[in-house]
């Protein structure tokens, strides 16, 4: 079993959808967690970063925790087309280094 | 710009070339990673440097090799690669290399060997 699972997709919505994107995890230990966009041919940025269990809003993103279940989620309000790109789950402990999910393809359409 | 830089963004070569990548960080951070990202693969770390020193190694080819000479530069050195090391090479940076502070990365090295 991987550390990190993450749907591959693609997930395809319209634009003005509501995207929910998961990641769920194996190590309950994991405290930091993070998404990064990743737009073709370029590196990922980041993009939300949250510590612990709750929710984190910017703009019209929200990035959610529930460490009880081992699962994370990134919605995207009102998506547009320029949201089209893959979206990479991370987390890690105060003692280890990041671990990535594979990434999940969103493809909004206009 | 992420404040990580790399270069060159595309790179040809040859199966008995030897060429470098070269990754640049201004964020004054203290570890910098490489990262291969195949296509339809999770991101594979490679290596990792925390004050010039190579913390990780994780069972990468020796045609494979990284040199940190500060903690703003890390290079990957190139030798008689594969077909299958064609990949995006991704360099990262971080305040540690110990949990709790996020990584940033550049815009990767497109390496095709043919």
């Amino acid at each position: 079993q991987k550390e990190v699972e993450q749907d591959p997709g693609p997930l395809s919505v319209p634009e003005g959808a509501i995207v929910s994107l998961n990641c769920t995890y194996s190590n309950s230990a994991f405290q930091y967690f993070m998404w990064y966009r990743q737009y073709s041919r370029k590196g990922p940025e980041l993009l939300m970063y949250t510590y612990s269990s709750g929710n984190k809003e910017d703009g019209r993103f929200t990035a959610q925790v529930d460490k009880s279940s081992k699962y994370i989620s990134l919605f995207i309000r009102d998506s547009q087309p320029s949201d089209s790109a893959t979206y990479l789950c991370a987390m890690h402990n105060a003692g280890n280094m990041l671990t990535f999910g594979g990434g999940t393809r969103l493809m909004v359409k206009p | 710009e992420t404040g990580v830089t790399q270069t060159p963004r595309h790179l040809v070569m040859g199966m008995t070339n030897k060429k470098s990548l070269k990754c640049e960080q201004h964020l004054g951070h203290n570890a910098m990673y490489w990262y291969k990202q195949s296509a339809k693969k999770p991101l594979e770390l490679m290596f990792v440097y925390s004050l010039e020193e190579r913390v990780e190694n994780n069972s990468v080819p020796s045609r494979f090799s990284p040199e940190c000479p500060n903690s703003s530069h890390l290079f990957l050195h190139l030798h008689t690669l594969q077909p299958e090391d064609s990949a995006l090479y991704l360099c990262a940076s971080s305040q540690t290399y110990r949990g709790g502070t996020e990584a940033f990365f550049g815009q990767g090295t497109r390496l095709t060997v043919v």
